[in-house]
């Protein structure tokens, strides 16, 4: 099962608001991932947890916070988000982070749609 | 430094002709090479990987890529196209180390009845 699963798929805010995306997956993974994405471009990397610590931040704003609180659930709080915030944002998970030798493989979730109005 | 170049943002086939979509990468080391599809609204879906083992690599819906290191290539091809492949497809490298995968800009296929 290679499942990684998101919730909601779809949320609409306002830019005063203060909501939460979550990511969950079963396979044993010990790497999870954030990634945006806008229409018509490739996903962009925000986050990755390893064993459940942030090991790279790619410079996201502080109006996004991840968490991880166990190694099955992923979260991306949002605060004073701003309209051009508005995307789909992916959760990812694989074996590990370091990919070495292995091929470690990433497997994304159908993704959230965020609006911020 | 590792990079990916889809060669076509666009492709547009006939239902039932071959595809072929374009790779070519840059890596410094032994890289890993993935084929993922996104459908309209949908997530990214894993096509197929390679990992250094055999060079012609077989995935889902019929759709296979040959790793062909001296022309740094990893050209996605199926020999019919079908509706449901209408899709944006992405080639990612994965290099050795802590390195997050790198994705290039996408090819839009679509498929014509």
């Amino acid at each position: 099962d290679t499942e990684v699963t998101q919730t909601p798929k779809h949320l609409v805010m306002g830019m005063t608001n203060k909501k939460s995306l979550k990511c969950e997956q079963h396979m044993g993974h010990r790497a999870m991932y954030w990634y945006k994405q806008k229409a018509k471009k490739p996903p962009e990397l925000m986050f990755v947890y390893s064993y459940e610590k942030l090991s790279i931040n790619e410079s996201v704003p502080s109006r996004f916070s991840p968490e991880c609180p166990n190694s099955s659930l992923l979260n991306l709080h949002l605060h004073a988000l701003q309209p051009e915030d508005s995307a789909l944002y992916l959760c990812a998970s694989s074996l590990l982070a370091n990919s070495q030798g292995s091929g470690n493989t990433i497997y994304f979730g159908e993704g959230s749609w965020l609006t911020v109005v | 430094a590792q990079s990916v170049t889809q060669l076509d943002s666009h492709v547009s086939v006939s239902e039932g002709t071959p595809v072929l979509l374009r790779c070519n990468y840059s890596s410094s080391y032994s890289p890993s090479l993935f084929w993922y599809v996104q459908h309209p609204n949908k997530g990214l879906q894993l096509l197929l990987k390679y990992t250094s083992a055999a060079t012609l690599v077989k995935g889902i819906n019929g759709f296979e890529a040959e790793f062909k290191k001296s022309e740094t290539s990893f050209h996605l091809t199926k020999p019919s196209a079908h509706m449901s492949d209408a899709a944006e497809y992405f080639c990612v490298v994965s290099d050795l180390g802590n390195t997050p995968l790198v994705f290039g800009k996408g090819t839009r296929l679509s498929v014509i009845a």
